[in-house]
């Protein structure tokens, strides 16, 4: 069975510090998604991971995934506080299905 | 591309009465919809995964005849809850596949309050 654990589930900074959330899964899948979702509203999509080394950068997040440790990492650069979010990993099986982390609550102190 | 929509966005209703909740894939068609569940502070839980022109497969614990799914087109599903109680209250937020692609794209959600 494909789990999906996300740590830390809460994590409260400062602007300006750097932090990394991190996604690890059970067994293969084939891509790895990263999405935020503000309080009352629906998912959006930040990132889809597809292959082994695979980064991706938009503007102070980035992520990466690493299949053989089966772990993605979204990372926070300089965080400021319109990152104030709870941020979701997810990874497909086989059909199609996602299969999500708990989430983690960003808060973001200005 | 890839925009989903979901109608309405907010509902109340009383305890016993029927909720009907649209999906449609606004620029694209959607082989597969798929209907979550959300409670305060929790993940997506997913009820159902609805494709086009046959039953939809619920998950294990979602009562099928508690929560209708139908996907009659390639750009439209939809969710009834029928005869809703205050437990049913929750954000529900529906999702499409394009075809030949994994990934799914989110519907705005829907938050029902059963009073």
């Amino acid at each position: 069975e494909l789990k999906v654990e996300q740590n830390p589930l809460f994590l409260s900074m400062q602007e300006g510090k750097n932090y990394t959330i991190y996604c690890n899964y059970s067994t293969t899948s084939d891509r790895l998604y990263w999405y935020r979702q503000d309080p009352g509203k629906s998912l959006e999509s930040l990132f889809v991971l597809l292959s082994n080394g695979a980064v991706k950068q938009e503007g102070r997040l980035m992520a990466s995934l690493d299949t053989k440790a089966r772990l993605s990492t979204l990372h926070i650069t300089a965080a400021v506080h319109d990152l104030s979010a709870t941020y979701f990993c997810a990874v497909n099986d086989s059909n199609y299905q996602l299969i999500w982390g708990a989430g983690t609550k960003l808060i973001i102190k200005p | 591309g890839a925009v989903v929509s979901q109608h309405p966005s907010r509902v109340i209703c009383k305890s016993g009465t029927s909720v009907k909740i649209e999906c449609r894939s606004l620029d694209f068609q959607a082989t597969t919809m798929f209907w979550y569940r959300q409670f305060p502070k929790q993940s997506l839980m997913l009820m159902a995964t609805s494709n086009e022109g046959s039953k939809a497969t619920y998950e294990q614990g979602v009562e099928k005849d508690k929560f209708l799914i139908n996907h009659a087109s390639l750009t439209l599903s939809t969710l009834t809850v029928t005869s809703a109680h205050p437990e049913d209250s929750s954000f529900y937020i529906c999702s499409a596949n394009r075809d030949s692609t994994y990934e799914q794209y989110f519907g705005p959600g829907t938050r029902l309050t059963v009073t």
